[in-house]
Formats: C-alpha cells, sequence, structure tokens
C-alpha cells in the first residue's frame, strides 16, 4: 500500500460545485501538505499542517479550505469550483525539516 | 523575486553525456536543498539532498552547493533515456517553519 494515498485519482465536476480531495498517510508524519501544480508554474503550495491543531496557508489559498481530521488524514475542499482550479493536486507529508513524500496526484478538471 | 529559480529548458542531452541542472536560491539563511525528479503525469520524487557546501555524490548523481553565491546544481553523469523526466530543486528557507518552496523544474530529455 503507498505511503501517502489521495482520492480520488482523476475527477471531472461542474462549475460551481463543491469538491473534497481527500489524503490519508501512514507515515507518521506531523506534517502535511496540499500542492497545485500546473505546466509553466511548478508546484505551489495550497495549505499546510504541521500538526493537528496547525493550519497555514500557502501561496494559492484563496478558493481552497482544508481540514486536519486526524494526524493521518488531511482533506482540501474547493467550495465552488472554478475552471481555472483545474489542475494537478499533490498531497505530500514530512517529518521535521525532512525529505517531502508525495502521494500519487487527483488530476482535477473543473468543467 | 522568485526564491527558487531554474532553467525551465528543455534540456537535450546526448545518452551517456554529463547533463547539468543548476538552481538558484533568494533567501541567505536558506538550510537544506533538494533535488527531486518527476515523470509526466507522476508525483516527484527525491533523488538527492545537501545540507552542506560542497559535493554530495550517489551513484551517478553529484549534488552541489554554494551557499555563498546562492546556487546548487545537480550533474547527472552517464545519462541514460530513462532519466529524461523534469527536475525539481526544492529549498527549505530559513527561520521557524521550515517550509519546502520549489523552482517550477527544469525538463531533461536524455536522446538515444
Amino acid at each position: 500500500d503507498a505511503d501517502v494515498t489521495q482520492t480520488p485519482r482523476n475527477r471531472i465536476t461542474k462549475t460551481g460545485k463543491r469538491i473534497m480531495l481527500e489524503c490519508s498517510q501512514t507515515k507518521g508524519h506531523d506534517r502535511m501538505y496540499w500542492y497545485r501544480q500546473d505546466p509553466g508554474l511548478g508546484l505551489r503550495l495550497i495549505y499546510y499542517s504541521f500538526d493537528v491543531k496547525d493550519i497555514n496557508k500557502g501561496e494559492i489559498s484563496d478558493g481552497y479550505s482544508v481540514s486536519r481530521q486526524a494526524q493521518a488524514k488531511f482533506s482540501l475542499s474547493l467550495e465552488s469550483a472554478i475552471p481555472n482550479q483545474t489542475a494537478l493536486y499533490f498531497c505530500a507529508t514530512s517529518d521535521f525539516g525532512g525529505e517531502v513524500f508525495f502521494g500519487s496526484g487527483t488530476r482535477l478538471t473543473v468543467v | 523575486q522568485k526564491e527558487v529559480e531554474q532553467n525551465s529548458g528543455p534540456l537535450s542531452v546526448p545518452e551517456g553525456a554529463i547533463a547539468s541542472l543548476n538552481c538558484t536560491y533568494s533567501d541567505r539563511g536558506s538550510q537544506s536543498f533538494f533535488w527531486y525528479r518527476q515523470y509526466s503525469g507522476k508525483s516527484p520524487e527525491l533523488i538527492m539532498f545537501i545540507y552542506s557546501n560542497g559535493d554530495k555524490e550517489d551513484g551517478r548523481f553529484t549534488a552541489q552547493l554554494n551557499k555563498a553565491s546562492q546556487y546548487v546544481s545537480l550533474l547527472i553523469r552517464d545519462s541514460q533515456p530513462s532519466d529524461s523526466a523534469t527536475y525539481l530543486c526544492a529549498v527549505i528557507a530559513g527561520g521557524s517553519n521550515y517550509k519546502l518552496t520549489f523552482g517550477k523544474g527544469t525538463l531533461l530529455t536524455v536522446n538515444p
């Protein structure tokens, strides 16, 4: 089983719909992240959490919200999806100052 | 100013050659430096990390760090077609949050 699991792997949704992307990890890390990747723009940090009670905005948090339900679970929500949120989304985990491990990604298309 | 900068490429090298990938960063207090490889449509995977000035070698890969010049590079010796991928430089800046910041990546193509 993968250490960092994202669901769904692919999703097509309509403009205005609410959608949740889920992430769970078995690495025992405290730190979890949500990144978005667009062609030519690289990986951009949406939100990050250093423990269950700590949630921080990244560089592109507008239009997104997160929930850290447990040490192992970190979900990303789009309250009202719009087409420019079409992208590849990665969840990731790390320990303090160490290697970041990525999930397999969720390819989201908003039509 | 972008915190981590890479030449987007594409960088094209023949099989067996040395590929040189470069990265500069803006925060002088940066602590840790990582190179990730990402195949198209896949998630990034760590191939090298370096914390101290100088060279660090791991098989065909060598990471080089020069903190005075705020420059980190990755050399791939005896390049293989399977090395064709996007290489992402990532930096943990100074300060207390230890958040990883990525460059946009350099696309490397190794031609048989």
